[in-house]
């Protein structure tokens, strides 16, 4: 069975600070991992994908996150922290086979609350 | 591109009537729909998921006939929501994909509906 683990429920982090939003996953076969963002009353927007290929990813917003292969983590970033990305972040994963097929659908993890103080 | 609409962004409904609402992928063709429901501050729980021309497949504890699912349309997809009572009240989320359910294509995701049920 896939699962998504995001340890904290909160991440506070002062404006113009490094942040970073923790997550860890398990599937069968090869994931496919996902970070979205939700700001309150909105749906969730796509912020950035491994699929293969560089272990960094750069996404929307100056977000990257760094796939890690032995510690089944794709841990989301950013170095200078802005106000406005207070939101709700959901890391997601999808286990896919050789073949491209998937084991299952897309399961997403608890979601972490950014806070970024001025 | 892969813009995913739902309409109504908000409703409010009297206890014991339906409501519908809608999902459309506006510049694609969704081979699968699914339809998520989210309660404040937790993830995104998978309701169903729909092929066009197909019967929806319900995640386990969802009740079919309450919860009535239609994708009759590569771009439309619409989930009623029977005889609704308060504890129906969440933020219902659609997401489209461009392939089958079993194929590790990207989720496009609408804006969420807000249903208060009073």
């Amino acid at each position: 069975a896939q699962s998504v683990a995001q340890p904290e429920d909160q991440v506070n982090v002062a404006e113009g600070n490094p942040l970073t939003v923790k997550c860890t996953y398990s599937v069968s076969g090869n994931p496919y991992l996902f970070w979205y963002v939700q700001y309150p009353n909105r749906g969730l927007q796509f912020l950035l994908k491994y699929i293969t290929g560089d272990n960094l990813v750069k996404g929307s917003y100056g977000f990257e996150a760094e796939f890690n292969k032995s510690q089944t983590s794709f841990h989301l970033k950013k170095p200078s922290a802005l106000v406005s990305d207070s939101a709700l972040y959901f890391c997601a994963v999808r286990g896919v086979n050789a073949g491209g097929t998937s084991y299952g659908k897309l399961t997403f993890g608890q979601g972490t609350i950014l806070t970024v103080h001025p | 591109g892969a813009v995913v609409s739902q309409h109504p962004s908000w409703v409010i409904c009297k206890s014991g009537t339906s409501v519908k609402i809608e999902c459309r992928s506006l510049d694609f063709q969704a081979t699968t729909m699914f339809w998520y429901r989210q309660f404040p501050k937790q993830s995104l729980m998978l309701m169903a998921t729909s092929n066009e021309g197909s019967k929806a497949t319900y995640e386990q504890g969802v009740e079919k006939d309450k919860f009535l699912i239609n994708h009759a349309s590569l771009t439309l997809s619409t989930l009623t929501v029977t005889s609704a009572h308060p504890e129906d009240s969440s933020f219902y989320i659609c997401s489209a994909s461009k392939g089958s359910a079993d194929h590790s294509y990207e989720q496009y995701f609408g804006p969420g509906t807000r249903l208060t049920v009073t």
